[in-house]
């Protein structure tokens, strides 16, 4: 298997763009946990899906932010309109239910200008 | 509030030492506890997990202890070789049919040949 995949690894974009991250996570895992990592705040859930079916996403910063899980092999978190304040690291990372190890994928960096 | 909080944001130590990297907590509902370990420019690797009902798990060079009533952790690295220099993230869980993790910042541990 090849992992988690996330694309694109860099993004950069201006300020009030749709940014939209894309995450495969591995097959046969069934959970699904979006991260944003900034120097402030280190790693943050923002949003966790179990079987396709968003489960937590009180870590959603405000409505700007979306995530869909339309199948099990794939993912989206959009941002629009963007903000500079967005600039971070966002992860992605999957798991079959019953273990903690999360695999994650190598990250999105988006720097928002 | 951080409820999972790593106070050394960096650490050194020579080749074939001991690395010890700590952790604290403050939520009492965690009982489930994980160190990843994360190089530049990839996703967080699982590193070895402990749960509650245990006070230590050794895997190879790494050990990791738990102390409920201090709520404290520790990830002890023997003998500490250069490609231990990695960030290094404690994660804790409250269980259950939550499987999401918080994490703490991070300590950067560079091991110096």
């Amino acid at each position: 298997d090849a992992g988690v995949i996330q694309s694109p690894r860099h993004e950069v974009t201006e300020m009030g763009q749709e940014v939209t991250l894309r995450c495969k996570p591995i097959s046969g895992h069934n959970s699904l946990f979006w991260y944003r990592q900034t120097m402030m705040r280190g790693l943050e859930l923002l949003i966790y899906f179990n079987n396709n079916v968003p489960i937590d996403d009180s870590g959603m910063p405000e409505d700007r932010f979306s995530a869909k899980m339309p199948n099990a092999s794939f993912s989206t978190l959009k941002i629009q309109p963007s903000e500079p304040r967005d600039s971070a690291v966002y992860f992605c990372a999957s798991i079959l239910t019953g273990d903690y190890g999360y695999t994650f994928g190598s990250g999105t960096r988006l720097t928002v200008v | 509030d951080q409820q999972v909080k790593q106070n050394s944001p960096s650490l050194s130590v020579q080749e074939g030492r001991i690395s010890i990297l700590n952790c604290d907590y403050t939520n009492s509902m965690f009982d489930y506890f994980l160190w990843y370990k994360k190089y530049p420019a990839e996703g967080p690797t699982f590193l070895i997990s402990i749960s509650s009902i245990k006070d230590k798990n050794e895997d190879g060079r790494f050990t990791v202890f738990l102390n409920k009533s201090a709520k404290h952790l520790s990830l002890h690295i023997v003998p500490s070789q250069p490609g231990d220099s990695a960030v290094y993230f404690c994660a804790a869980s409250a269980g259950g049919s939550n499987y999401k993790l918080t994490f703490g910042k991070g300590t950067l541990l560079t091991v110096n040949p």
